[in-house]
């Protein structure tokens, strides 16, 4: 199975930038997604596609992939932004997700 | 706008048949561009997805190894929903469950949007 790897935590001041990294072999030649999940509720979609924000995602959130890691950005991080977050890919017949990131706004 | 309700027991015993519905409405079961997820959420396992189904000419179903002897999707396109069941389930089956729509991308599965609302289950004698 296709292992994605995350840090288990970031932290960033408030306003400040940040991002959140997804290693997995050759990740750059698949299409990574991005979803953030606050407590007691299901994960959002927040990047599709690698750079891809739907509808309703600030432009603060954007994301990138190459290599061996995909990462998300995400700017002028606000305490609303506080959750986790998780990548995803489709690896042939099935779905690979990390092991998701939290990210606490200080 | 997409809307997803779950429904089924939140209790099942070992060695039973955890099953779940998953009701659509704002799009279609045998809808062309979708596929239809189940997921689940353990603290000790994270995010694992269980298995999918969907329409390109004909259903397709594919399902995660780690389930594939136990797990069955299946559409009813009469209801507009999906379920999952999972036999023979075990503590270790104890999570949150989510349905979800999936995208097909180029008659691809892809990205995955927007998940229920998640239903708790638990496996306990």
């Amino acid at each position: 199975s296709y292992e994605l790897t995350q840090p288990l935590s970031v932290s960033v001041a408030l306003g400040q930038t940040t991002t959140i990294t997804c290693a997995g072999n050759n990740i750059g030649r698949k299409n990574v997604h991005w979803y953030h999940q606050k407590p007691g509720q299901a994960p959002v979609l927040v990047i599709y596609r690698d750079i891809n924000r739907p509808s309703g995602i600030p432009e603060r959130f954007s994301g990138s992939n190459s290599g061996n890691t995909a990462t998300l950005t995400i700017s002028r991080a606000q305490v609303g932004d506080e959750a986790d977050y998780y990548c995803q890919v489709c690896d042939g017949s099935t779905v690979a997700f990390g092991g998701g990131t939290k990210l606490t706004v200080l | 706008q997409v809307q997803l309700q779950q429904s089924g027991p939140r209790l099942v015993r070992p060695s039973q048949t955890l099953s779940l519905t998953c009701v659509i409405s704002g799009d279609s079961v045998s809808g062309d561009s979708t596929a239809w997820n189940w997921i689940r959420q353990s603290p000790s396992r994270g995010l694992e997805w269980l298995g999918r189904t969907y329409y390109k000419s004909k259903w397709y179903n594919e399902y995660a190894v780690s389930v594939q002897s136990r797990i069955t999707i299946y559409p009813d396109t009469s209801k507009n929903q999906f379920s999952l069941q999972l036999n023979s389930v075990t503590p270790e089956d104890t999570a949150v469950y989510y349905c979800a729509r999936g995208a097909l991308w180029t008659g691809t599965p892809d990205w995955i949007d927007p998940w229920g609302q998640g239903t708790l289950v638990t496996v306990s004698s």
